[in-house]
């Protein structure tokens, strides 16, 4: 079990730029999820994959946020035309599916600051 | 909708004493699964503690322990002999079956040697 794996750990960037950030699941864990966290705020759900699917999306992911989950293990988040308000922490968690409960394992998250 | 209110922003507690964070959440759904999860400084989120809504028990794990009152909602987290390294943001959470997670706002807890 060497953990979930987030890269990068910082990203400074120009608002209207684009970023890609990238998680690495833990390798038998089938979901993969993204978190948004902001500075003493709980983390806000994003979306979520099963395997390569995207199941569900947050209502927080508008249209210049993208997730994608290609082959079923890595996922990539990538913010299009980034704003101020984007700066935040983004957390990646990965668990099995099978049955409920069973815990999230997060990656130490990618802190995003927008210029 | 789910929500999750954890109503104490911060907590101190003296080293070896024993602490209570409070939990609340709201739900129509009877099967769940609530969590505390603690988040060190600049360090990742790691899980405390995991109570499935079925089982009257309250879970245990070493000196952390919860009471669940299923009834009023309740999910409070007891440290018990606490130490410097339980200083961290504590995030209760909710789960039905296997979708997300929702977490509360968090509770800073701090410990004074």
């Amino acid at each position: 079990d060497t953990g979930v794996s987030q890269d990068p750990r910082h990203k400074i960037t120009k608002r209207g730029q684009n970023v890609t950030f990238r998680c690495d699941p833990i390798s038998e864990h089938n979901r993969l999820y993204w978190y948004r966290q902001t500075l003493g705020q709980g983390p806000e759900f994003l979306t979520y994959f099963q395997n390569e699917a995207q199941l569900e999306k947050s209502r927080l992911l508008s249209d210049r946020f993208s997730a994608e989950r290609p082959k079923g293990s890595f996922s990539t988040l990538e913010i299009q035309r980034t704003e101020q308000g984007d700066s935040a922490m983004y957390l990646c968690a990965s668990r099995r599916s099978t049955g409920g409960g069973s815990p999230l394992h997060f990656g130490n998250g990618t802190r995003l600051t927008v210029t | 909708a789910q929500t999750v209110t954890q109503s104490q922003p911060e907590m101190s507690v003296q080293e070896a004493e024993t602490v209570t964070l409070s939990c609340t959440y709201d739900t129509s759904e009877s099967d769940y699964y609530l969590f505390w999860y603690k988040q060190p400084p600049s360090r990742q989120m790691i899980l405390v503690i995991r109570q499935e809504a079925y089982k009257q028990q309250n879970a245990t794990e070493n000196r952390f322990s919860v009471n669940f009152q299923k009834a009023a909602k309740s999910f409070s987290l007891k440290i018990s002999d606490s130490q410097l390294g339980d200083a961290a943001m504590y995030f209760c959470a909710y789960q039905t079956g296997a979708n997300n997670l929702f977490f509360g706002t968090g509770t800073r807890l701090t410990v004074i040697p």
